[in-house]
C-alpha cells in the first residue's frame, strides 16, 4: 500500500492566517520527503524537501517539520495568500527509486 | 527546452484503441518518470527510467501499458486496447536525481 497518507482532504483558511498541512507515513525506512503544490490543470511543483536526518527546514514562507518518532510530516505556510490555494502532496522515498505520493490536501484560502 | 513538455495535452479515444503519450524531459536530466493521476486523486507511479539502467516498471497496472525512452531523452507511454478505467491525467517528470522532480502539464486521456 501507500507509504504516505494525509489526515484531511480539505483545509480552509483565512487569507493572512498560517496554514498547516499534515502528512503521515508508515515506512520507518523513508529517508527523504518532499512537498509539492498542484494548481488546477497544472503539474505538481516542488515546494520544499527534507531528509530524515533533519527535523525542520525553512524556505520562503514555508516550513517543513519532520517527526520521525510518530512518522509525521507537516507543511506550514505563513501568511497564507489566495495564490496558495492548491492541492498539496507529500511524497517520500524509501530507497525505491521513484517517489511515492500521498492523496493530497486541498487548501482553500478565503478572502 | 525550458521545462518538461508533454503531448498531446488532451486525448479522447474510443475503448479498444491504442494511444501514445509523449514526454520531452528537461535537457540533461537523466531520470524520467511517468505517473498517473485520476480525478481528485494522488499520483500513481507507473515507470521510472534512469540513464542506461533497466527501467523500474513496477507501477505499470497491466501488460497493456508500456513505455520506452529513446536515446536517453524523449519517452513514449503506450496504452494498448484502452479501457474506460485508463481515463486519467498522465504526468511525466524528469530530474537529475531523486530530488526535485520537474513535472510537465500532463496529458489528459479520456476513453469513451
Amino acid at each position: 500500500g501507500e507509504s504516505v497518507g494525509l489526515h484531511l482532504p480539505t483545509l480552509s483558511v483565512q487569507e493572512g492566517d498560517n496554514s498547516i498541512i499534515n502528512c503521515a507515513y508508515s515506512n520507518s525506512a523513508s529517508d527523504y520527503f518532499i512537498w509539492y503544490k498542484q494548481e488546477s490543470g497544472k503539474g505538481p511543483q516542488f515546494i520544499i524537501d527534507i531528509r530524515s536526518n533533519m527535523d525542520k527546514r525553512q524556505g520562503q514562507r514555508v516550513t517543513v517539520l519532520l517527526n520521525k518518532t510518530v512518522k509525521h510530516l507537516s507543511l506550514q505556510i505563513a501568511a497564507t495568500q489566495p495564490g496558495d490555494s492548491a492541492v498539496y502532496f507529500c511524497a517520500d522515498n524509501t530507497g525505491r527509486r521513484a517517489l511515492t505520493f500521498g492523496s493530497g490536501t486541498r487548501l482553500q484560502v478565503q478572502p | 527546452g525550458a521545462g518538461v513538455s508533454q503531448s498531446p495535452s488532451n486525448k479522447v479515444t474510443e475503448k479498444g484503441k491504442d494511444v501514445e503519450l509523449r514526454c520531452d524531459p528537461i535537457s540533461g536530466h537523466t531520470a524520467l518518470y511517468w505517473y498517473r493521476q485520476s480525478l481528485g486523486q494522488g499520483l500513481e507511479f507507473l515507470i521510472y527510467f534512469q540513464g542506461n539502467s533497466a527501467p523500474d516498471k513496477s507501477g505499470l497496472p497491466s501488460d497493456r501499458f508500456s513505455a520506452e525512452r529513446t536515446g536517453g531523452s524523449v519517452s513514449t507511454l503506450t496504452i494498448q486496447r484502452t479501457q474506460q478505467e485508463d481515463s486519467a491525467v498522465y504526468l511525466c517528470a524528469s530530474s537529475l536525481g531523486i530530488s526535485e522532480l520537474f513535472f510537465g502539464e500532463g496529458s489528459r486521456l479520456t476513453v469513451l
